[in-house]
């Protein structure tokens, strides 16, 4: 167990719809990723949050959007949905307060279908 | 020069075989190179990292190898079992850079028994 919670842990919607996936960082991690998995493709860099703030941007399309609220927990904003759009979508949080690794911890993932 | 090229794409080997998987980047600004490892329906977990300074790290039954002036790592898994089928990823990340990490495509290796 990583400690990081996502969900929903699945999702199936249709298209042109607006959905929002949660993620939970570890306890004490400042900074949570977005990352997308699509079928036979890699882990695609979305957008990366630290202590609120934006802090990197990936290939995160307009219809996208994402925030890291207060108590550090982040929600990712998926709009106007479109077939393409299926795919797992993965959090992780790291950076803990005076302790970097370098590691990522990732959750389980949300699979999002798109019909 | 963000991107980390991965291959093979996919592996198979017998029990006991050594696969090795392949990783080159372009950005000498990275200077964190995990592997990840990630099986069906699960996230994907740290499994061994080096940084630059090494050329080899050992842990277990893995083992990277790291050429640094080649811009080129590799992952070594000794012994394979079957329990070892699973996709891993390579990565590379800068860590005065917020740790983001850019993914290799990922292998899928198959160990049969």
């Amino acid at each position: 167990d990583s400690g990081v919670t996502q969900t929903p842990k699945h999702l199936i919607t249709a298209t042109g719809q607006r959905v929002t996936l949660r993620c939970s960082p570890r306890s004490g991690d400042l900074s949570v990723y977005w990352y997308q998995q699509s079928l036979d493709q890699g882990l695609q860099f979305l957008i990366q949050y630290y202590n609120g703030e934006e802090r990197a941007k990936g290939n995160i399309l307009e219809r996208f959007s994402a925030q890291q609220f207060p108590d550090l927990h982040s929600e990712l904003n998926l709009s106007s949905l479109e077939l393409g759009d299926s795919a797992l979508y993965f959090c992780a949080s790291s950076l803990r307060q005076g302790a970097n690794t370098g590691e990522l911890f990732f959750g389980e993932g949300s699979r999002l279908t798109v019909l | 020069q963000q991107q980390v090229k991965q291959s093979p794409q996919s592996l198979i080997v017998q029990k006991g075989g050594i696969p090795i998987i392949n990783c080159a980047y372009e950005n000498t600004a990275f200077d964190y190179f995990p592997w990840y490892q990630q099986f069906p329906g699960k996230g994907p977990a740290l499994l061994i990292a080096i940084r630059p300074d090494v050329s080899e790290k050992k842990e277990g039954r893995f083992t990277i190898s790291f050429n640094k002036s080649a811009k080129q790592f590799s992952l070594h898994i000794m012994d394979s079992q079957p329990g070892d089928s699973a996709t891993y990823f390579c990565a590379a990340s800068i860590m005065s850079g917020y740790n983001k990490l850019i993914f290799g495509a990922g292998t899928r290796l198959a160990v049969h028994p």
